[in-house]
């Protein structure tokens, strides 16, 4: 009954080829969040939405690219995978003020 | 520049002691949020506890308390009580931008706790 779900689990994936990771909610939430989690560095923001179309870079944002063109749904794009974002990547969408984010299960890509 | 610190990359802990976490963070934004996330082996972030800039009393969560230190801008999680599914990487968060275009969470590098039996 997980309110979101990411899109796929596990991918391996050559240098140089495009991926799409998707997040898939089913809450309405307004606001959907993309995090990479590399060991020693937390979790980092990528990119982020706060509405249909509405998109803004994070911390980490070259070499990707989202898109949001309805509620339920936000693509992360690795427009040409390199070997360093080989990481395990989070969605999370905001809940409410008090209850920090929901997260999604984590896609682990490997770029080979 | 770092936001939240973490300075406890490791931490062991005796079962049913108490242990306390550190984080501190920097904003100049006035309304924010503070979190903690704890993440087991399996892999997914749970939410522990929140803590708003203008709340005047400190979190609790059952065995989870947020001991925040507004002048000090410091959020210290602390689980009394610690159990064997305690062990787990836990994450200190901040929210800025509340409601703005610019809403958004960064975390800390996360604190690796080792409950020993």
């Amino acid at each position: 009954d997980a309110g979101i779900t990411q899109s796929p689990r596990h991918k391996v994936t050559e240098t140089g080829t495009p991926v799409t990771l998707r997040c898939h909610q089913t809450e309405n939430h307004r606001y959907m969040y993309w995090y990479r989690q590399d060991p020693g560095h937390g979790l980092r923001l990528i990119h982020y939405s706060y509405g249909v179309k509405d998109t803004d870079k994070g911390e980490v944002s070259d070499g990707y690219s989202v898109s949001r063109s309805k509620t339920e749904d936000f693509l992360l794009t690795l427009e040409s995978a390199t070997s360093s974002q080989t990481s395990v990547y989070f969605c999370a969408m905001k809940e409410g003020v008090a209850y920090g984010y929901t997260f999604g299960s984590g896609t682990r890509l490997t770029v080979v | 520049a770092q936001k939240i610190t973490q300075t406890q990359p490791g931490m062991f802990v005796q079962e049913k002691e108490a242990v306390t976490l550190d984080c501190t963070y920097d904003t100049s934004d006035p309304s924010y949020g503070l979190f903690w996330y704890k993440q087991p082996s399996s892999g997914e972030m749970i939410f522990l506890i929140y803590q708003g800039s203008y709340d005047q009393q400190n979190a609790t969560e059952g065995r989870y308390s947020l001991n925040f230190q507004k002048a000090r801008k410091s959020a210290n999680l602390v689980i009394s009580a610690s159990q064997l599914g305690d062990s787990a990487m836990y994450f200190c968060a901040m929210r800025e931008g509340r409601g703005t275009s610019y809403d958004k969470v960064i975390f800390g590098p996360g604190t690796s706790l080792s409950v020993i039996p």
